[in-house]
């Protein structure tokens, strides 16, 4: 939705597998996000990406977790040895900043991800 | 960094009645607020923003407004429709920051 294509909308995997989960966003977005939600919960802050500057990973719940964004564009979120407690849907988010040009954050529709 | 909370976590109202779900923060410098719907099993997506250089914003029946020397702002929601149930949440970043959500309002509307 709004400039945002996340992949796959449904995962599940094993206990102890590895997963990626894939957001494409369109061009012009200066800061891209993830978030997890749990079902019925709120919105947990993961990872910022922000222009060329360091992430603001102080979201990752552990070291299983890392997020990267290639060419400023497409982020991968990775989750390696992947826990039950690790189901929940992954929401991609981007948004243009800037003094003069802010553009709300729009997201995408999120994948949904299930660990047997 | 920014702190941003939000209440109350569950709000039910009659159809008809208004809503009101306020939230304050903590960073002096922010200075862009946004309020988000989100309908059970779908992304949020925003529905009105507020910026730090006016106080009030109105659109159709929903209406924001910012006290920012009290660093609060809330949503309201007039002739409130059943249409009008799901999660809000609120938000705030300065024009370069990170975008701070609050822990969302669960709204109820019963016919």
């Amino acid at each position: 939705g709004a400039g945002v294509s996340q992949s796959p909308s449904n995962k599940v995997t094993e206990k102890g597998k590895d997963v990626e989960l894939r957001c494409d966003p369109i061009s012009g977005h200066t800061a891209l996000y993830w978030y997890r939600q749990s079902l019925g919960q709120g919105l947990e802050f993961l990872i910022y990406f922000q222009g060329n500057s360091a992430p603001d990973k102080s979201g990752l719940p552990s070291d299983r977790f890392s997020a990267e964004r290639t060419g400023g564009s497409v982020s991968t979120l990775t989750i390696q040895r992947t826990q039950q407690e690790d189901s929940a849907v992954y929401l991609c988010a981007i948004e243009r900043k800037g003094p003069l040009s802010n553009q709300p954050q729009h997201f995408g529709d999120g994948t949904r991800l299930s660990i047997l | 960094g920014e702190n941003v909370e939000q209440h109350p976590s569950t709000l039910s109202v009659q159809e008809g009645d208004s809503a009101v779900i306020k939230c304050t923060y903590s960073d002096s410098a922010s200075n862009y607020f946004p309020w988000y719907k989100q309908e059970l099993g779908k992304r949020p997506q925003l529905i009105i923003d507020i910026r730090s250089n006016v106080g009030e914003k109105k659109d159709q029946r929903i209406a924001v407004t910012l006290n920012k020397t009290a660093k609060h702002f809330s949503l309201h929601i007039t002739e409130t429709q059943p249409e009008d149930s799901a999660v809000y949440f609120c938000a705030a970043s300065n024009s370069w920051g990170k975008l701070q959500f609050g822990a969302g309002t669960q709204v109820v509307v019963t016919p």
